[in-house]
């Protein structure tokens, strides 16, 4: 198995235009995660899918977020607009469902917002 | 959440064991003992997990207090490719894993 898949992997836009993250989760894995690692607040959980369906949306920062899974092999995390506080690496990761199966992370994207 | 403390860094010669502790005094019951690292530039990636019973995988050993208030990561032979950012997590019976700022290691050739 390739792995998460997460394009692109660097992003460099300017403040006020839309972006767009993606996710292809491992086959079989039906929980996925957004996560986004800064220096200040280290890694933090945006959002939780299981089968598809948000279940934990907490903690997308503000309505400018939005992340999407219309199927079990892709996901969106959307930013529109960007700010350069949203400057930061964003982790996707999947895992089948359950509390003691292990998370398998993404390469990242690093988002930079000029 | 309950919370884990652990020192900020560690420095280790290769080939030499590395044992990383991590402080959970108010875990629960039900807290699985998670253990992830992030090498530079790449995700987290999952190491091992345990609830009361020492383990064993093929990438480290977790030792568990006997009243589970504080437990033991150990890297029996320590590689270059060892230096990370080691995470201790507890993990109650749902999907959470919240990172703190972990223990980074440094390995010396």
């Amino acid at each position: 198995d390739a792995g998460v898949i997460q394009s692109p992997r660097h992003e460099v836009t300017e403040m006020g235009q839309e972006v767009t993250l993606r996710c292809k989760p491992i086959s079989g894995h039906n929980s996925l995660f957004w996560y986004r690692q800064t220096m200040m607040r280290g890694l933090e959980l945006l959002i939780y899918f299981n089968n598809n369906v948000p279940i934990d949306d907490s903690g997308m920062p503000e309505d400018r977020f939005s992340a999407k899974m219309p199927n079990a092999s892709f996901s969106t995390l959307k930013i529109q607009p960007s700010e350069p506080r949203d400057s930061a690496v964003y982790f996707c990761a999947s895992s089948q469902t359950g509390p003691h199966y292990e998370q398998y992370f993404g390469p990242g994207t690093r988002l930079t917002v000029t | 959440d309950a919370k884990t403390t652990q020192p900020n860094s560690m420095e280790s010669n290769e080939e030499e064991p590395v044992h990383l502790p991590c402080n959970h005094s108010t875990i629960s019951g039900t807290d699985y003992i998670h253990w992830y690292r992030q090498l530079p530039s790449q995700g987290p990636e999952y190491v091992i997990h345990g609830l009361t019973s020492n383990v064993n995988n093929r990438m480290a050993s977790l030792a568990i207090a006997e009243d589970r208030k504080s437990s033991t990561l150990i890297l029996h032979r320590a590689t270059l490719r060892d230096a990370a950012v080691y995470y201790c997590i507890l993990r109650a019976n749902d999907y959470k894993l919240s990172f703190g700022a972990g223990t980074t290691v440094t390995v010396r050739a």
